[in-house]
């Protein structure tokens, strides 16, 4: 299994609030992601990096921001939650190459009151 | 853009073959993953096909038609651990490594 770890696991917040979630590796791998998974929406592209300190954003990147300042760390923060944004929140890494398979983190369920 | 349909809900018995479909449009391909995840649980890499056939991995195999914009994922002597949702994903060319999920089917291992 990949080395990945997510922190916190579960989070409860109020709306209005600011979050941040941590997904650490220790693989070295070259490229980081941060999906939302919703009932039947499936895994949603937030934002994803593919580097330190290069970040781009996916599919569903309004209301989030990313930071990638150490290979090992990506952070999510929520400036200002709302209760849209409560969810299931993985991490995911990949390393170049030519299959570049993503591996995933446990996970986070955040609930925003 | 991607639009990638799978089956919601799929039921089997214990100990058969059972075939999740998935079907997807893009307007460039560059590979097709299928992960395994269990309730309240991260999901897990399955296979990967990049090129038309079949991928054979112990009980699960994955086959793809690039021209039909098709993939299956075959399951052989199921067994109840094997009660899961299955996610295709794929990637489009060009898109940075990005995967476009679908929703997932969630199958249920019968006794």
């Amino acid at each position: 299994d990949a080395g990945i770890t997510q922190s916190p696991r579960h989070k409860v917040t109020e709306t209005g609030t600011p979050v941040t979630l941590r997904c650490h590796q220790t693989e070295n791998h070259r490229y980081m992601y941060w999906y939302r998974q919703d009932p039947g929406h499936g895994l949603r592209l937030i934002h994803y990096s593919y580097g330190v300190k290069d970040t781009d954003k996916g599919e569903v990147s309004d209301g989030y921001s990313v930071s990638r300042s150490k290979t090992e760390d990506f952070l999510l923060t929520l400036e200002s939650a709302t209760s849209s944004q409560t969810s299931v929140y993985f991490c995911a890494i990949s390393q170049r190459g030519r299959q570049e398979t993503q591996y995933f983190g446990p996970g986070t369920r955040l609930l925003v009151l | 853009g991607q639009n990638i349909d799978q089956p919601t809900e799929m039921t089997a018995t214990e100990g058969a073959i059972v075939q999740i479909n998935c079907t997807y449009q893009t307007s460039g391909f560059n590979g097709l993953f299928w992960y395994q995840q269990h309730a309240g649980e991260a999901p897990t890499f399955l296979s990967y096909n990049v090129l038309d056939g079949l991928e054979e991995k112990g009980r699960f195999s994955s086959f793809l038609s690039r021209s039909k914009g098709y993939s299956y994922l075959l399951l052989k002597e199921l067994q109840m651990k094997d009660s899961a949702s299955y996610l295709c994903a794929v990637r489009e060319a060009g898109s940075a490594r990005q995967l476009t999920f679908g929703s997932g089917t969630q199958l249920t291992v019968l006794p």
